[in-house]
């Protein structure tokens, strides 16, 4: 069993539209949790973190924590085309000093 | 503010040649940094990890090879290539929120 799992996609929304990405893991005891967006030919770049569960906002993101269901997930409202990129979640080990990650999820959104 | 560098961004290389790609971080001090490789539309996929100076943890069995000689430098060898070594190759750092990455090197092994 992987320890961080992502649907790969792609998952394709019309522009305006809101679109859900959902990750799972499977260490109980992980602490913080990453969203990073990554453009195709380019490296990671830091979207999103959550410690807490519930939920996070941040402009047209919204990040989702639920650690009884070792779940957290990412919202994107208003989509754009922009947005098209593959996003990819990342859970830090007990010592915060490890981030394990997802295959990572391809987001198409089109105009 | 902290950055970090990585070079060469591309780097076409023949089977058997050896390597090595660098990364350096700047406005830190004893960072923990990190090598990773992306093969074409795969996760990525770590391979070292670094807490100090001459201190490397390798987590893939590989004919690759990391060093830290200095605090901020943190450099990726590999004596003889292979074909299966081609990939995107990333160095971050852990920062006070998660990974920063550097721009990455692509190597293509002919």
């Amino acid at each position: 069993q992987k320890e961080v799992e992502q649907n790969s996609g792609p998952l394709s929304v019309p522009e305006g539209a809101i679109a859900s990405l959902n990750c799972t893991y499977s260490d109980r005891g992980s602490q913080s949790f990453f969203w990073y967006r990554q453009y195709s030919g380019k490296s990671p770049e830091l979207i999103m973190f959550i410690y807490s569960n519930g939920d996070k906002e941040d402009g047209r993101f919204t990040a989702q924590l639920n650690k009884a269901s070792q779940y957290v997930s990412l919202l994107i409202r208003d989509s754009q085309p922009s947005d098209s990129a593959t996003y990819l979640c990342a859970v830090n080990n007990n010592a915060g000093n490890m981030l394990t990650f997802g295959g990572g999820t391809r987001l198409m959104v089109k105009p | 503010s902290q950055t970090i560098h990585q070079w060469p961004a591309t780097l076409v290389q023949p089977v058997g040649s050896p390597l090595s790609l660098e990364c350096t971080v700047e406005g830190t001090s004893n960072p923990n940094l990190y090598w990773y490789r992306q093969a074409a539309g795969r996760g990525l996929q770590l391979l070292f990890y670094s807490v100090g100076i001459g201190q490397i943890s390798s987590e893939v069995p590989q004919n690759l090879s990391a060093s830290r000689p200095q605090d901020r430098q943190f450099i990726l060898s590999s004596k003889k290539l292979l074909l299966s070594d081609s990939g995107f190759y990333l160095c971050a750092w852990i920062a006070p929120y998660g990974y920063t990455f550097g721009s990455g090197t692509r190597l293509t092994v002919v």
